[in-house]
């Protein structure tokens, strides 16, 4: 089975810190995905790349940034935290049907 | 704008009662349709998933309901369980290498017993 794993399962920050948020995979998937999820309002996708060193903005990219030096890791950015970005952060992989989330960091900004 | 829309936003059922998810679609190129479910601190995982080449796909106690021409699928779970409480999504993709997946909102799902 595909395995994402998300390096923080809670996250406390203060506003205007700079936020790092990784994500690894292990099944060599082309395709990551970043979401955010807020109650009510589903599943949101923020950035998501096809390939190494290649990213497409999602649906709400603003105030964050990705990058993906390697295959296997996709990090998330929040340049400058700010209290509404407080929410549940998903990561993703796929091939073809093959969807794999991990299990989420809970990311707090105070 | 929402490309897959989900309803009902919440739903509480009776143990052994029958619980229904419904979704729509507006594009025709979708061509994969997953249901994920999600259990409190977890990631949402793949519960059932079905394609357009048929109407109706079983697994246990789950049914994807699929109706091509009205562009609507539904979840329905029998004998729901205590167990099943959980947030369901739908989905809906096209199968091409790059594919990206569009999910509804989400219905948070609670089985009284």
């Amino acid at each position: 089975d595909v395995k994402v794993t998300q390096s923080s399962r809670y996250l406390v920050k203060r506003t205007g810190e700079k936020v790092f948020l990784e994500c690894v995979q292990d099944m060599d998937h082309e395709n990551m995905f970043w979401y955010r999820q807020d109650p009510g309002l589903g599943l949101r996708l923020i950035y998501f790349s096809y390939d190494v060193k290649m990213k497409e903005k999602g649906d709400i990219p603003e105030g964050y940034s990705v990058s993906r030096e390697k295959k296997e890791r996709f990090s998330l950015i929040l340049e400058s935290a700010s209290t509404n970005q407080t929410s549940m952060y998903l990561c993703a992989s796929s091939y073809r049907e093959s969807y794999t989330f991990g299990s989420g960091t809970r990311l707090t900004v105070v | 704008q929402q490309q897959v829309k989900q309803s009902p936003q919440s739903l509480i059922v009776q143990k052994g009662g029958i619980s229904i998810i419904n979704c729509a679609y507006e594009n025709t190129a979708f061509d994969y349709f997953p249901w994920y479910q999600q259990f409190p601190g977890k990631g949402p995982a793949l519960l059932i998933a079905i394609r357009p080449d048929v109407s109706e796909k079983k697994e246990g106690r789950f049914t994807i309901s699929f109706n091509k021409s009205a562009k609507q699928f539904s979840l329905h779970i029998m004998d729901s369980q205590p167990g099943d409480s959980a947030t369901y999504f739908c989905a809906a993709s096209k199968r091409a290498a790059g594919n990206q997946f569009y999910f509804g909102t989400g219905t948070s799902l609670t089985v009284i017993p």
